[in-house]
């Protein structure tokens, strides 16, 4: 069962573009959700992360947008870059419980010239 | 470099083959993790460590064994694996408290089970 839903699973955007990645809950108990960039042969490496009580964190070029009534949050790359050609996965963990990460499938990004 | 390491890289075995995954980590923490990443597949967590001690096991077949000899070094000992089991083997690192804490991963462990 994939309690982490994220779609898609790849995406092409242009240089300058923005990449929109989305992702969909069903636990209610999650309450902190982070996401990771994975280049090739590298571990993932966490990237931003928001917790249910605001509906939009940005750091520099990402912002993750939330919708806790949906239950529904998603990440959004502005002026996309080559450099920033890597799969990334959204992620959920509880209260209690947050050395259990529930990953979603991963959304393979690539920015073309 | 995210300050764990992994050894090896790569590791081709057969499915009668008894070998060893070593993680290590250079950070002060003391959580270690042992992840399973297959393609079209979400990360799957294996084991939870936590001050030397297997705090979680999910579900795992017992043909994987964990080892945890000190804070900085986690193993994974593989015997009689099968070809679904081929696959990245993440380890990652953390610090162990009640609220969330960035996991470090490694760069991985690429097996294949022939």
């Amino acid at each position: 069962q994939q309690q982490v839903k994220q779609s898609p699973q790849s995406l092409i955007v242009q240089k300058g573009g923005i990449s929109i990645i989305n992702c969909a809950y069903e636990n209610t108990a999650f309450d902190y959700f982070p996401w990771y960039q994975q280049f090739p042969g590298k571990g993932p490496a966490l990237l931003i992360a928001i917790r249910p009580d605001v509906s939009e964190k940005k750091e520099g070029r990402f912002t993750i947008s939330f919708n806790k009534s949906a239950k529904q949050f998603s990440l959004h790359i502005m002026d996309s870059q080559p450099g920033d050609s890597a799969t990334y996965f959204c992620a959920a963990t509880a209260s209690g419980g947050y050395q259990k990460v529930t990953f979603g499938i991963g959304t393979k990004l690539q920015v073309i010239p | 470099e995210t300050g764990v390491t992994q050894t090896p890289r790569h590791l081709v075995m057969g499915m009668t083959n008894k070998k060893s995954l070593k993680c290590e980590q250079h950070l002060g923490h003391n959580a270690m993790y042992w992840y399973k990443q297959s393609a079209k597949k979400p990360l799957e967590l294996m084991f939870v460590y936590n001050f030397k001690e297997q705090t979680e096991n999910n579900s795992v077949p017992s043909r994987f064994s964990p080892e945890c000899p000190n804070s900085s070094h986690l193993f994974l000992h593989l015997h009689t694996l099968q070809p679904e089991d081929s696959a990245l083997y993440l380890c990652a690192s953390s610090q162990a408290s009640g609220q969330f804490n960035e996991q470090f991963f490694g760069p991985g462990t690429r097996l294949t089970v022939l």
